[in-house]
């Protein structure tokens, strides 16, 4: 199965770190993929992690991948009243280059 | 990054009439569209993927009728959604990824989404 799975919602002070994690069943994923999705917008592409990576770090981002477990974080440093949004993660099994998204974790940040 | 524009932004339609959304790749070509959809607060689901030149895939349960795809240009996909019904009222997402450029494999880029609402 392609099942992803996110818990809903997670909320945090501005300032302090965000983690967002996500499970996923298909083990054959080449890449991991992190979006947002701010209220009736499209989606914006965060940052990627190739399956052979434990780690990535972009600026205020870190995503940590745990192949074993099928465990996938992302790690929002000094998070920002702007993080507020909806974050997918979604996995690549690189068959048909289609991505299956989780259930998305709305982020809310408050002062 | 790359640039996927989707049109319109919000259409409202009457029952039974058929509505056509656009999504366009802006600085690239891209050979494979997907188009997927979003109700309230829940993730996307792939509807189908769109392939220039050729007929779309359409994921199980989707009706082909319904939603009628054609990519008739590596820039350019539509989807027209037939005789829409209240329930066919959705956010509505495409996405394109750079079939020629180093990111074909990694990068799928979004528009913006169309939300549709029939009454």
């Amino acid at each position: 199965g392609e099942d992803v799975e996110q818990s809903l919602f997670l909320s945090v002070r501005e300032g302090d770190s965000s983690v967002i994690n996500c499970t996923y069943t298909d083990s054959s994923s080449t890449y991991l993929y992190w979006y947002k999705q701010e209220p009736g917008a499209g989606l914006q592409l965060l940052t990627y992690i190739f399956s052979n990576m434990d780690m990535k770090q972009d600026q205020r981002l870190t995503v940590l991948l745990n192949k074993k477990d099928k465990h996938l974080s992302l790690r929002i440093a000094d998070t920002q009243t702007g993080d507020s949004a909806i974050y997918f993660c979604a996995e690549n099994t690189g068959t048909a280059s289609k991505l299956t998204f989780g259930t998305g974790t709305r982020l809310q940040v408050t002062l | 990054g790359a640039v996927v524009s989707q049109h319109p932004s919000w259409v409202i339609c009457k029952s039974g009439t058929s509505v056509k959304i656009e999504c366009r790749s802006l600085d690239f070509q891209a050979t494979t569209m997907f188009w997927y959809r979003q109700f309230p607060k829940q993730s996307l689901m792939l509807m189908a993927t769109s392939n220039e030149g050729s007929k779309a895939t359409y994921e199980q349960g989707v009706e082909k009728d319904k939603f009628l795809i054609n990519h008739a240009s590596l820039t350019l996909s539509t989807l027209t959604v037939t005789s829409a019904h209240p329930e066919d009222s959705s956010f509505y997402i495409c996405s394109a990824r750079d079939g020629i450029g180093a990111r074909s494999n990694t990068e799928a880029f979004f528009g913006q989404g169309t939300r549709l609402t029939v009454v």
